[in-house]
């Protein structure tokens, strides 16, 4: 079945890194993807990997996929205020198939 | 570029009425989705169009929902009648759909609420 699955809540000092994890139950998934929802916002796409690649980095932003256990995490270095948001976990089959999402975890920032 | 636009961007209707929410996708996307997410949990689907034809209908919950994309550009989702549990906020996304990644753009929602 199709079940993407995160935590609710995540709260973190300014400066310091944000992981945040996902788990999916469906192996036959293509596209791992995040999704960052500011408030009043539509959401934004923030990278995707491959199910067939184990880790892509883009600037701040760290992605992680181990595939044997179904477990995808986003890393987030030095946090900062705007990046306070929901992000949402999800999974694709295809290049035009729909998107399965979590539940979103909802990224605080301390001072 | 405009990004997707949705109308209205918040409805509060009574229980029973008719609620239509409309989706305009970037220019050119042949693929519109309709999303929603309910209570505070997950984006659920509920369809995808390629142009004016429904690809996947599968996510759309009973028969109160209609959706229809006259002309292969704008959406409309119609709920009728409204029910309590109908309340949420809905999104539309729209892609061209064959970028690798499948980028679907999303529109801000439009947040639905019955009484």
């Amino acid at each position: 079945g199709e079940d993407v699955e995160q935590s609710l809540f995540l709260s973190v000092r300014e400066g310091d890194s944000s992981v945040i994890n996902c788990t999916y139950t469906d192996s036959s998934s293509t596209y791992l993807y995040w999704y960052k929802q500011e408030p009043g916002a539509g959401l934004q796409l923030l990278t995707y990997i491959f199910s067939n690649m184990d880790m892509k980095q883009d600037q701040r932003l760290t992605v992680l996929l181990n595939k044997k256990d179904k477990h995808l995490s986003l890393r987030i270095a030095d946090t900062q205020t705007g990046d306070s948001a929901i992000y949402f976990c999800a999974e694709g089959y295809s290049s035009a198939s729909k998107i399965i999402f979590g539940s979103g975890t909802r990224l605080s920032i301390r001072p | 570029e405009a990004g997707v636009t949705q109308f209205p961007s918040h409805s509060v209707i009574e229980k029973g009425q008719t609620v239509t929410l409309r989706c305009d996708p970037i220019s050119g996307h042949d693929n519109l989705y309709w999303y929603r997410r309910v209570m505070g949990k997950e984006i659920k689907f509920l369809l995808h169009f390629v142009k004016e034809s429904k690809q996947d209908e599968s996510g759309m919950p009973n028969n109160r929902f209609l959706a229809e994309r006259t002309g292969g550009t704008y959406s409309t989702l119609k709920v009728q009648p409204a029910e309590l549990e109908d309340s949420g906020v809905y999104f539309c996304a729209s892609s061209q759909g064959t970028s690798l990644g499948n980028e679907q753009f999303f529109g801000p929602g439009t947040r639905l609420t019955v009484l």
